[in-house]
């Protein structure tokens, strides 16, 4: 099974700062990297899939990159609705799937 | 607009089975492009993918699991279902039913949208 690393697994940010998490991967997954938001009581969102590609209606604030085993996902610009539970996902092993252990930004 | 729902009981007795399924509209389960799944989240913990089921029925199981797992699907209400046997204190966990949709490249499936979600408790 692919295991996936991510860090950190909590970070404290202030509104309008650039923030950055990392997931690695235990092999390589290519661009097979996915990311996702997750607030409290509601289903996780899909922000980025492939690495790279951010989905429809997400802000371009959002943005990741990587290939291989080493992965980012960086806001560029925190705004008050960002504060939430981040997860990366490699697909590479479709359809069985592994999860970061997941970063919670919080405010500061 | 895809809508996914889990529905069945909340709460299960230790060595019992809990029994999920997962209401889709906006799309197909019939459809060739989709893979559905199941995944769970334990209080405090991270996110387990269970495991995924075609339409066609083909299914994929995370092994770890293996042996305590079905899923099935259930084309003529749109629907598909988790049974996880013999279940302890352990299996208490939020569990999501999720659709994956196929990469760009042609190649292999991403998981997309998700289920609100549903806390499913094992105690006596």
């Amino acid at each position: 099974e692919i295991q996936m690393t991510q860090s950190p697994s909590s970070l404290s940010a202030s509104e309008g700062d650039r923030i950055t998490i990392t997931c690695r991967a235990s092999q390589t997954i290519y661009n097979y990297l996915n990311w996702f938001q997750q607030k409290p009581g509601k289903a996780p969102k899909l922000l980025i899939s492939h690495a790279t590609s951010l989905q429809r209606g997400v802000p371009a604030r959002f943005s990741g990159s990587g290939s291989g085993t080493e992965f980012t996902l960086t806001i560029s610009t925190l705004q008050p609705e960002d504060f939430a539970t981040y997860y990366c996902v490699q697909s590479y092993s479709t359809p069985l799937y592994t999860f970061g252990q997941g970063t919670k930004l919080e405010i500061k | 607009q895809l809508q996914l729902q889990e529905s069945g009981p909340r709460l299960v007795k230790p060595s019992e089975t809990l029994s999920l399924t997962c209401s889709v509209s906006g799309a197909s389960i019939s459809s060739s492009r989709f893979y559905w799944g199941w995944i769970r989240q334990s209080p405090g913990k991270g996110l387990e993918w269970i495991g995924s089921i075609y339409y066609s029925g083909i299914t994929y199981y995370k092994p770890s699991l293996k042996s305590r797992v079905t899923i099935s699907v259930d084309t003529s209400n749109n629907q598909f279902s988790l049974n996880l046997y013999s279940v302890t204190a352990a299996d208490t966990a939020v569990y999501y039913c999720a659709r994956a949709v196929p990469h760009n490249d042609g190649i292999g499936h991403y998981p997309d949208s998700w289920a609100q979600g549903t806390l499913v408790t094992v105690s006596s």
